[in-house]
């Protein structure tokens, strides 16, 4: 257990579908961060939140919408998905400092038929 | 600016012998370095972590990573490997007076044979 929550652990979803990811943390950090991993693929950055403002959008296309309500709190909103977004989304968390460690989730595994 | 290079995609033992998986960095000021283990369909979890004390940092599960300055490296071993350390690890720098978004390597798949 590593103080940060992902839910659903497996989502399928059609490529019509609207459906959102859900992490929480518990470990009173102040960022939060958004990956995907492919399979073959290095791990790669989506979006990164500190004191809830989006610091880091890594080029994703806009059908991937986060949401940072509060510190605790990161959503990823999924709408009109291909295929090819199937992966695991990795949720973490650090303090938000230079050189500190950034913790994760278990991940949310989705699939887009 | 931080990077880090994994040398290997790919690294196979046998069962009950040494591990050594290899990384290299770049950092501008002072780095943190880390080491995380991902096993199949699961989160990645912090192995160990160097931040400036003893060079020599022991993690969890007999690994270990060794500092090198000098060498810009920060390799992970472990004297005997055993079937459940079959995983992919990654590395990952971050300055500790630059961007707090840290840097990850492409990881390693460490493969154990019986």
């Amino acid at each position: 257990e590593t103080g940060v929550t992902q839910t659903p652990r497996h989502l399928v979803m059609g490529m019509t579908n609207k459906k959102s990811l859900k992490c929480e943390q518990h470990l009173g950090h102040n960022a939060m961060y958004w990956y995907k991993q492919s399979a073959k693929k290095p791990l790669e950055l989506m979006f990164v939140y500190n004191f809830k403002e989006q610091t880091e959008n890594n080029s994703v296309p806009s059908r991937f919408s986060p949401e940072c309500p509060n510190s605790s709190h990161l959503f990823l909103h999924l709408h009109t998905l291909q295929p090819e977004d199937s992966a695991l989304y990795l949720c973490a968390s650090s303090r938000g400092q230079p050189g500190n460690t950034i913790y994760f989730g278990e991940g949310s595994w989705l699939t887009v038929v | 600016a931080q990077s880090v290079t994994q040398l290997d995609s790919h690294v196979s033992v046998s069962e009950g012998t040494p591990v050594l998986l290899r990384c290299n960095y770049s950092s501008s000021y002072s780095p943190s370095l880390f080491w995380y283990v991902q096993h199949p369909n699961k989160g990645l979890q912090l192995l160990l972590k160097y931040t400036s004390a003893a060079t020599l940092v022991k993690g969890i599960n007999g690994f270990e990573a060794e500092f090198k300055k000098s060498e810009t490296s920060f390799h992970l071993t472990k004297p005997s490997a055993h079937m459940s350390d079959a995983a992919e690890y990654f590395c990952v720098v971050s300055d500790r007076r630059g961007s707090y978004i840290p840097t990850f390597g492409r990881g390693t798949s460490l493969i154990v044979h019986p």
